[in-house]
């Protein structure tokens, strides 16, 4: 299964956009990339996911490169609610086998 | 409004007592999990459930017990054979589909429970 790694933390000042990578170099050519993000001590939101093809929607966009080797998530406009940890994860096709790493704990600041 | 619900929020128990976390959902999804996170940890999965009367482990089912008799209730029993019990317990279900196919689809998530052994 496809494993991915992302920085351990990030900062982005309030207003800017935040850009959050993801490696996943080992991902096979019919998995998704998913993104999810978790407020401190609440679940797991689910933000966004794709295949090959750039993504939007009203929470974020999803940039993932040619080779599908790595992916961005981007925040355009991020906000003080938007501190959170964020995990980027490969759907091997069941959600059983889906692994949850540590994720980037984005801190948006005045 | 869809959803999935687990109570209770926090729970305190004394070391050696079994504890069942509730978790229901609306969202009329075949397969539900449960996840355990340690603090600053990812999420691991304890069992998961596919369709109803059918569970499987995870990865760290040791000390933990589940049941699913209806569609929509997926309960866990962290059993005193449970070494650390204490962490944050997230409920989760989805609309599976079979391995090698599609996507899974998104997961959606409790608010959690957190659990404290004293």
């Amino acid at each position: 299964d496809a494993k991915t790694t992302q920085p351990t933390s990030m900062d982005c000042a309030e207003g800017r956009a935040a850009n959050l990578p993801c490696n996943h170099s080992t991902i096979s050519g019919n998995e998704y990339v998913y993104w999810y993000r978790q407020i401190h001590s609440q679940g797991p939101q689910y933000i966004i996911h794709g295949l090959k093809n750039n993504e939007t929607n009203e929470m974020a966009s999803l940039i993932i490169t040619e080779d599908r080797k790595s992916s961005t998530l981007i925040l355009p406009h991020a906000t003080l609610r938007d501190t959170a940890v964020y995990y980027c994860i490969v759907d091997p096709g069941t959600a059983s086998k889906l692994t949850f790493g540590t994720g980037t704990r984005l801190q948006v600041t005045l | 409004d869809g959803g999935i619900t687990q109570s209770p929020k926090y729970l305190f128990r004394k070391e050696g007592q079994n504890v069942t976390l509730s978790c229901e959902q609306n969202l009329n999804h075949d397969a539900m999990y449960w996840y355990r996170q340690d603090p600053g940890q990812g999420l691991r999965l304890i069992y998961y459930s596919q369709i109803v009367n059918d569970f499987q482990k995870g990865d760290i089912a040791e000390g933990y017990s589940v049941s699913r008799e209806k569609k929509e209730s997926f309960p866990l029993t962290v059993t005193s054979a449970q070494k650390n019990p204490t962490a944050f317990y997230l409920c989760a279900s989805s609309i599976e589909r079979l391995a090698g196919g599609a996507n899974t689809g998104e997961l959606f998530f409790g608010e959690g429970s957190r659990l404290t052994v004293l």
